[in-house]
């Protein structure tokens, strides 16, 4: 079965550090999202992307986040100087017609 | 409105007993629907898509209405390891893809 993976799975940093989280969606699909879920919360929608452009975001998707697909395979979540409270799930997740698949999540942990 | 509402949680029922959840959804261009369990910790797991009128795989059915936009799960039989949250989700895509997740509603089967 196909399946969206990401890296890591887990990622402690510093506050105010970089980070970028990985994943690979699935090879046909064109619809690509990142989500988060803090723990103990619902999950909460982030960003997608679409012919090589962000097609929606949220409020929560500020201007310390960028998304990219640099080689056609990855797609990217870099998050600019973290704060303490991006401690979350990141999930990726991608879709074509009606299949959509998640990735296993990368937990963030800002220290 | 929400796009996705679900029933409010906790339900807390015993083993054995059946349960269903409750999902609405206001956007009458969504497509697909998917029942997604989650862990505590855990990444969402695909139980169920719904892409017509119902499906059913062994104790768990799901069942679409699309006259009065909602979704329903049912679980028959319920385990211990039934115990997790359930998240509704739909998916539209016309001239964009979205993902709408629901709030979730928390499961907790007691022996």
């Amino acid at each position: 079965e196909p399946e969206v993976t990401q890296t890591p799975s887990h990622q402690v940093t510093q506050m105010g550090q970089e980070v970028i989280l990985r994943c690979v969606p699935i090879s046909n699909h064109l619809y690509f999202y990142w989500y988060r879920q803090i723990l103990g919360q619902k999950v909460e929608f982030l960003v997608s992307f679409y012919n090589n452009e962000i097609s929606e975001k949220s409020e929560i998707f500020d201007d310390q986040f960028s998304v990219e697909r640099p080689d056609g395979s990855n797609f990217t979540l870099k998050i600019r100087s973290t704060k303490l409270e991006d401690s979350a799930m990141y999930f990726c997740a991608s879709t074509q017609n009606t299949e959509a698949f998640f990735g296993q999540g990368t937990r963030l942990t800002v220290v | 409105r929400k796009e996705v509402e679900q029933d409010p949680g906790p339900f807390n029922v015993p083993e054995g007993a059946t349960v269903a959840f409750n999902c609405t959804y206001s956007n009458s261009a969504s497509q697909s629907f998917f029942w997604y369990r989650q862990d505590c910790r855990k990444e969402p797991k695909l139980l169920m898509s719904v892409y017509s009128s119902g499906n059913e795989d062994g104790r768990f059915t799901a069942q679409l209405n699309r006259a009065s936009q909602y979704i329903s799960l049912l679980i028959r039989d319920s385990k211990l390891s039934d115990s997790a949250t359930y998240l509704c989700v739909s998916l539209y895509y016309s001239s964009a893809s979205k993902i709408i997740f629901g709030s979730g509603t928390r499961l907790s089967i007691r022996p």
